[in-house]
């Protein structure tokens, strides 16, 4: 099984809703990930936990908060967003991080703000 | 710091006809290269991967890249273009413990 899934599919949010994204693999996977991208953009980093310990923050604002319960699933918490986080937010997970390992990702949520 | 660079952000290729991706990179330790398919509203999906082994790299879906060291390349191929190869195509380097994603390069195939 080399599948990384992701709930919601699509999520319509107010800018004062809470709302979370959730992400899960079962490859034994001890690196997780979290990307935004944008329309015709690369993903852009956002967070990595590895072995469940967040060791990447790539400055990303405290409206994002992110959270890995146990090795196989990924939280995105999400609080008073604004419209410009409007975006595709992709999950990954690799063997390990770092090394030679490919990223296996998830199809995404879609995530609009209004 | 590492970077990716994609020529072409747009690439229109005929039904049949040769698919050329271009990726160069900047690096200064020899890098683990990657190529990502984007189709529309989905993730990506890995296509092939160079990890210093073999320099010419098959991959799935009849793609395959050469990495060139001399030139820092890392080109993606394909001899004969589907219309199912539609998609955003991302090369990416891995250096230490992060993933640099190129800008990426739309194809269009036309019937």
């Amino acid at each position: 099984d080399t599948e990384v899934t992701q709930t919601p599919k699509h999520l319509v949010m107010g800018m004062t809703n809470k709302k979370s994204l959730k992400c899960e693999q079962h490859m034994g996977h001890r690196a997780m990930y979290w990307y935004k991208q944008k329309a015709k953009k690369p993903p852009e980093l956002m967070f990595v936990y590895s072995y469940e310990k967040l060791s990447i923050n790539e400055s990303v604002p405290s409206r994002f908060s992110p959270e890995c319960p146990n090795s196989s699933l990924l939280n995105l918490h999400l609080h008073a967003l604004q419209p410009e986080d409007s975006a595709l937010y992709l999950c990954a997970s690799s063997q390990v991080q770092g090394g030679t390992y490919e990223q296996y990702f998830g199809p995404g949520t879609r995530l609009t703000v209004t | 710091a590492q970077s990716v660079t994609q020529l072409g952000s747009h690439v229109s290729v005929s039904e049949g006809a040769l698919v050329l991706l271009r990726c160069n990179y900047s690096s200064s330790v020899p890098p683990y290269l990657f190529w990502y398919v984007q189709y529309p509203n989905q993730g990506l999906q890995l296509l092939l991967k160079y990890t210093s082994a073999a320099t010419l790299v098959k991959g799935i879906n009849g793609f395959e890249a050469e990495f060139k060291k001399s030139e820092t390349s890392f080109h993606l191929t394909k001899p004969s273009a589907h219309m199912s190869d539609a998609a955003e195509y991302f090369c990416a380097v891995l250096t230490g413990n992060q993933f640099y994603f190129g800008t990426g390069t739309s194809l269009t195939v036309i019937p």
